[in-house]
């Protein structure tokens, strides 16, 4: 199985600032990596697939990026919303495998 | 709207079953594959299984002894069946609608399960 390897596992910032979230594969997954958001008492959201293609409705600070083995998420201008839970996940084969996590904090 | 519900039994005794309904709206379970995940506190979120539209089953080779995946189309739900628990398998238990090749692009908001004697 391929195995993700998703860093940091914790990041504080405030409103308006720009972060980052890595994700590392084992193994070369070309474009195939996805980012959701976890967020308590809400549904998992899709937020990028196919490493830099927006799903719907996700807002345009959000971007993606990487192939390979390594990706990047990108959050710009944080709005309050955004602080919460973010995954990776390798969509390149099955099994479909998750990174563990970065918490995003308010500062 | 497109919407996933799971419902379940949220106690369960270890080597007891798990049964959990995922029930769906808004789209048509034949035109999408659906998808099993968990998330425990010991291994994070795993990839279980899925059904295809055309009603086979895929299962990760972790669950493959032990999980069952089904659906009922003219009751829009898809069922989960797990035997032998064990208490690491406490967690919490996600449908998900498969958008493309592996990508989640709707989920349920989870059942969460205890196996707890």
């Amino acid at each position: 199985d391929v195995q993700m390897t998703q860093s940091p596992s914790n990041l504080a910032a405030s409103p308006g600032e720009s972060v980052s979230i890595n994700c590392k594969a084992s193994k070369s997954i070309s474009k195939y990596l996805a980012w959701y958001q976890q967020k308590p008492g809400k549904a998992n959201k899709l937020l990028i697939y196919s490493g830099s293609t927006l799903q719907s409705g996700t807002p345009s600070r959000f971007s993606g990026s990487g192939s390979g083995t390594d990706f990047t998420l990108t959050i710009r201008n944080l709005e309050p919303e955004d602080f919460g839970l973010y995954y990776c996940q390798q969509h390149n084969e099955y099994p479909p495998t998750f990174g563990a996590g970065t918490k995003l904090e308010l500062k | 709207q497109v919407q996933l519900k799971e419902t379940g039994p949220g106690l369960v005794q270890p080597t007891q079953t798990l049964s959990i309904t995922c029930t769906v709206s808004g789209f048509s379970l034949t035109s999408y594959y659906m998808q099993w995940v968990r998330q425990t506190p010991g291994k994070g979120l795993e990839w279980m299984g899925f059904i295809r539209s055309g009603g086979s089953t895929e299962y990760n080779s972790e669950f493959k002894s032990r999980l069952s995946i089904s659906r009922d189309t003219s009751k829009n739900q898809v069922f989960l069946k797990m035997n032998s628990l064990k208490t690491e398998d406490t967690g919490v238990y996600y449908c998900a609608r498969d958008f493309r090749r592996g990508v989640m692009d709707a989920w349920g908001q989870g059942a969460s399960v205890t196996v707890s004697s």
